[in-house]
């Protein structure tokens, strides 16, 4: 079975702060690991793919198989990122595709 | 632009009663899915479809039912709404592969 975790239901940082938004995952072979944003009153959203190595908005997250981890880190966080965050995986050959819990995340001024 | 449309954005039901849900895709998508959203919860997965006629459980799929006659529509039926069953509903597509899922504004069921 999959599962994917985020273990904070809530960060806050004040801005210019550095930012981490933790997610470790389960899945026995190859996952597809994502990370969605939810801003408010707005549709669910990408924010950026393990596949791309691509940094979106100033975040990236780096697939660490080892620890089972794809956290997403900000060097210096802004009030427009206040959302919420999620992590999902895609996996196996029908594609199911699980999210995480999410993460609220609260950017000080 | 891929757009995912969900036939309702608020509804309110009765308990007991029948509830149908459906979602639209126009990228010609062959996955489609259905979450549901609950605060402290996420998105836990109800159904997913990979193509026509062809659906698989999800995490969740305790009172819920789906149907795919056609590839761009995906419905969920509540057959008896019970009041636990009051949520966001979020529709997403997907063509599959390293694709990203594309969501849909999401409809709000309360079940009195």
């Amino acid at each position: 079975a999959q599962r994917v975790t985020q273990p904070e239901k809530l960060l806050s940082v004040f801005k210019g702060a550095p930012v981490e938004l933790k997610c470790n995952y389960s899945y026995s072979g190859s996952p597809e690991l994502f990370w969605y944003v939810q801003y408010s009153r707005q549709r669910l959203q990408l924010l950026l793919r393990h596949i791309s190595r691509e940094s979106i908005k100033g975040f990236t997250a780096d697939l660490n198989k080892g620890e089972t981890s794809f956290h997403l880190k900000k060097p210096f966080a802004q009030e427009e990122d206040s959302a919420m965050y999620y992590c999902a995986l895609a996996s196996g050959g029908y594609q199911k595709v699980t999210f995480g819990i999410g993460t609220k995340l609260q950017v000080i001024p | 632009d891929v757009k995912v449309t969900q036939s309702s954005r608020y509804l309110v039901k009765r308990t007991g009663e029948k509830v149908f849900l459906e979602c639209v895709q126009d990228m010609d998508h062959e996955n489609m899915f259905w979450y549901r959203q609950d605060p402290g919860l996420g998105l836990r997965l109800i159904y997913f479809s990979y193509d026509v006629k062809m659906k698989e459980k999800g995490d969740i799929p305790e009172g819920y039912s789906v149907s795919r006659e056609k590839k761009e529509r995906f419905s969920l039926i509540l057959e008896s709404a019970s009041t636990n069953q009051t949520s966001m509903y979020l529709c997403a597509s997907r063509q599959g592969g390293w694709d990203t899922q594309y969501f849909g504004p999401g409809t709000r069921l309360t079940v009195l």
